[in-house]
């Protein structure tokens, strides 16, 4: 159980392009979803934190005009990279809050912006 | 604030002997602690939880942590350890909204462990 899954793994995009991931709960409801940054060799950056039918909440530093989330449901949630640069390149990971508080993460996203 | 520590960047043992990778917490009231282990471009997988109890926590592949209210410590071990457990330990703490629900969690900077044959 509590497995979450990230859609896709991987995607190269150009320069000015947006990008969508896609964070789904497969067999657990999660009202609360986490959005994270890895940088490589380090540790995870929390970006946002995603309620189902509100608004997110972005942690600061974090433009919300540039990383859109949306959770529409209590399986999924997105994360939008708006009009993406090569420095937005970077491993994008969700997570899923738990019955008990703890988080379930997802496999992860490599995202590369040419 | 609350605030994770994991002092050792890298850590190397060798394949069977014991392992302990060293976390230390600074958090007001009783804390809710994480270990998670992430393998190369991977995700986080969770070993382990503490929220109350008993303060000796197994966890899944033989890992187990000890929380330790007086040293603010919640140090992961495992006694022998294979050479599929090399991969990056962070260890987390919950930061608890008003409400008391546990929302963030605060991570440390990782352990990297290298297994040798």
């Amino acid at each position: 159980g509590a497995v979450v899954s990230q859609h896709p793994s991987r995607v190269i995009c150009k320069s000015g392009t947006s990008v969508k991931i896609e964070c789904r709960s497969l067999d657990f409801q999660a009202t609360t979803m986490f959005w994270y940054r890895q940088f490589p060799k380090q540790s995870l950056m929390l970006m946002a934190t995603s309620n189902e039918g509100s608004k997110a909440t972005y942690e600061q530093g974090v433009e919300k005009d540039k990383f859109l989330i949306n959770h529409a449901s209590l399986t999924l949630s997105t994360l939008t990279v708006t009009s993406a640069h090569p420095e937005d390149s970077s491993f994008y990971i969700c997570s899923a809050r738990g019955q008990f508080y703890e988080q379930y993460f997802g496999p992860g996203t490599r995202l590369t912006v040419t | 604030a609350q605030s994770v520590t994991q002092p050792d960047i890298h850590i190397t043992v060798s394949e069977g002997a014991s392992l302990e990778l060293r976390c230390n917490y600074s958090y007001g009231a009783t804390p809710y602690l994480f270990w998670y282990v992430q393998s190369p471009g991977q995700g986080l997988q969770l070993l382990l939880k503490y929220f109350s109890g008993d303060t000796l926590v197994q966890g899944i592949k033989g890992f187990e942590a000890e929380f330790k209210r007086s040293q603010s410590s919640f140090n992961l071990r495992k006694p022998s350890v294979h050479w599929s457990d090399a991969a990056e330990y962070f260890c987390a703490v919950g930061e608890q909204d008003y409400g008391g629900a546990t929302n963030k969690l605060i991570f440390g900077t990782g352990t990297l462990l290298a297994v040798q044959p």
